[in-house]
């Protein structure tokens, strides 16, 4: 079974400055859909940015950005320029392509973004 | 228009009655899902259906009982409450096994409170 693993229950950065939420998961596919999700305050899961395990380019949506490697199982988030909006729980999950279509999520982040 | 929609988004109720959650997606998507969230907010799957038709139910005690009227609704009835399925439940939508994305898209929640 895959499993989903972020070491960091809590991170803090300042205002504008850059910030990186580590992931790793563990699976015995090759071909899989990464995804990070943001949950503010008001719980809505939101998506920030996905990433195809057959692409070697890492994605990249405006201030985000991820760290793929797929050889070390390790999918990290990279939040440049950090806004007071970015405050939220931050979740990485795992989706296999083959098996049934479930999102196997981690343990989640806690960024707090400070003034 | 909201693309995926719970009702009700707060519920509380007393041990032992039964109560349900409804859903809805205007995506066009296939597939739906039941997500848990507990107390620490990790998130599990708990059902999926396609097309109506249940594709993963992941060994949920069998108080719980998904049904699909159609593609775009997914219900989620809760028979005889207890103290512990006090959570978050999300609903979520996507397209099934599709070439062009297999992101789900996640409802606002309903924070289900048993007392």
């Amino acid at each position: 079974a895959q499993t989903v693993t972020q070491s960091q229950p809590e991170m803090s950065v300042q205002e504008a400055e850059t910030v990186t939420l580590s992931c790793t998961y563990d699976t015995s596919e090759s071909d899989y859909y990464l995804f990070w999700y943001k949950q503010p305050p008001s719980r809505q899961m939101i998506l920030v940015i996905r990433q195809e395990a057959y692409k070697q380019q890492n994605a990249t949506e405006n201030r985000f950005s991820v760290n793929f490697q797929k050889a070390a199982k390790s999918f990290s988030l990279k939040i440049s320029d950090s806004q007071l909006g970015d405050a939220a729980m931050y979740f990485c999950a795992f989706l296999e392509i083959q098996g049934a279509q479930k999102l196997v999520f981690g343990q989640g982040t806690r960024l707090t973004i400070n003034p | 228009d909201t693309a995926v929609s719970q009702t009700p988004k707060y519920l509380v109720t007393q041990m032992g009655n039964d109560k349900s959650i409804k859903c809805e997606q205007n995506l066009g998507h296939d597939t739906m899902y039941w997500y848990k969230q507990d107390s620490k907010k990790f998130l599990k799957i708990m059902f999926s259906y396609n097309n109506k038709e249940l594709i993963i139910n992941e060994t949920v005690p069998n108080r719980f009982s998904p049904k699909s009227p159609d593609k775009a609704h997914l219900n989620l009835h809760i028979n005889s409450l207890e103290l512990g399925d006090s959570a978050v439940y999300f609903c979520a939508s996507s397209p099934f096994r599709s070439s062009s994305t297999d992101t789900q898209y996640f409802g606002p929640g309903t924070r289900l409170t048993v007392l």
